[in-house]
């Protein structure tokens, strides 16, 4: 079975260019999470899906982040503009349902580098 | 609001040693408790959860952890550590199960001795 995929692995963009990372979670699981990774902060819950409605996006850091779910298969996470601060490795992680118990799989995350 | 300390940012073991990593919670209610591995350039992934029941749970790899609720504690022990697990251990508490997300520790950096 795939697991969760994520694109591109790596990026790197000049500051103020925008950046588009995208997730496609487990077939049939109806949960998606994004999470930053930075040393500093570590991991952090940016925003999370429930049946393709964003159910909390109180992580997001700021105006300049905005996460979409079209369908089930399918999210992007966008930065614009994006800035040195953003550098970070970013994940989406998905689960199969918003019951309790359930174990969030992750994908391999998005390297991304703002210079 | 919740929280997760993992007051070790780095531990060296021996191969063959004895490992405990320790996981501090801070949560309102009955906390569900996860710790997940992560290899290097990779996602996460799970090495074992609490929800209830039996204190003592056991997960994949040889790992297990306890919960301590009088110690707000999650520690994670392994009797014989392996080169393999070398890796970064992270601690997370989750209300619901994790499904509205999860609280993540700043994580423990696993170096083992030869």
């Amino acid at each position: 079975d795939a697991g969760v995929i994520q694109s591109p692995r790596h990026e790197v963009t000049e500051m103020g260019q925008e950046v588009t990372l995208r997730c496609k979670p487990i077939s049939g699981h109806n949960s998606l999470f994004w999470y930053r990774q930075t040393m500093m902060r570590g991991l952090e819950l940016l925003i999370y899906f429930n049946n393709n409605v964003p159910i909390d996006d109180s992580g997001m850091p700021e105006d300049r982040f905005s996460a979409k779910m079209p369908n089930a298969s399918f999210s992007t996470l966008k930065i614009q503009p994006s800035e040195p601060r953003d550098s970070a490795v970013y994940f989406c992680a998905s689960s199969p349902d918003r019951a309790s118990y359930n174990e969030q799989f992750f994908g391999p995350g998005t390297r991304l580098t703002v210079l | 609001a919740q929280s997760v300390t993992q007051p070790d940012i780095h531990i060296t073991v021996s191969e063959g040693a004895s490992l405990e990593l320790r996981c501090n919670y801070s949560y309102g209610a009955t906390p569900y408790l996860f710790w997940y591995v992560q290899s290097p350039g990779q996602g996460l992934q799970l090495l074992l959860k609490y929800f209830s029941g039996d204190t003592l749970v056991q997960g994949i790899k040889g790992f297990e952890a306890e919960f301590k609720r009088s110690q707000s504690s999650f520690n994670l022990r392994k009797p014989s550590v392996h080169w393999s697990d070398a890796a970064e251990y992270f601690c997370a508490v989750g209300a619901r199960g994790g499904a509205d997300g999860l609280t993540f520790g700043k994580g423990t950096h696993l170096i083992i001795q030869p």
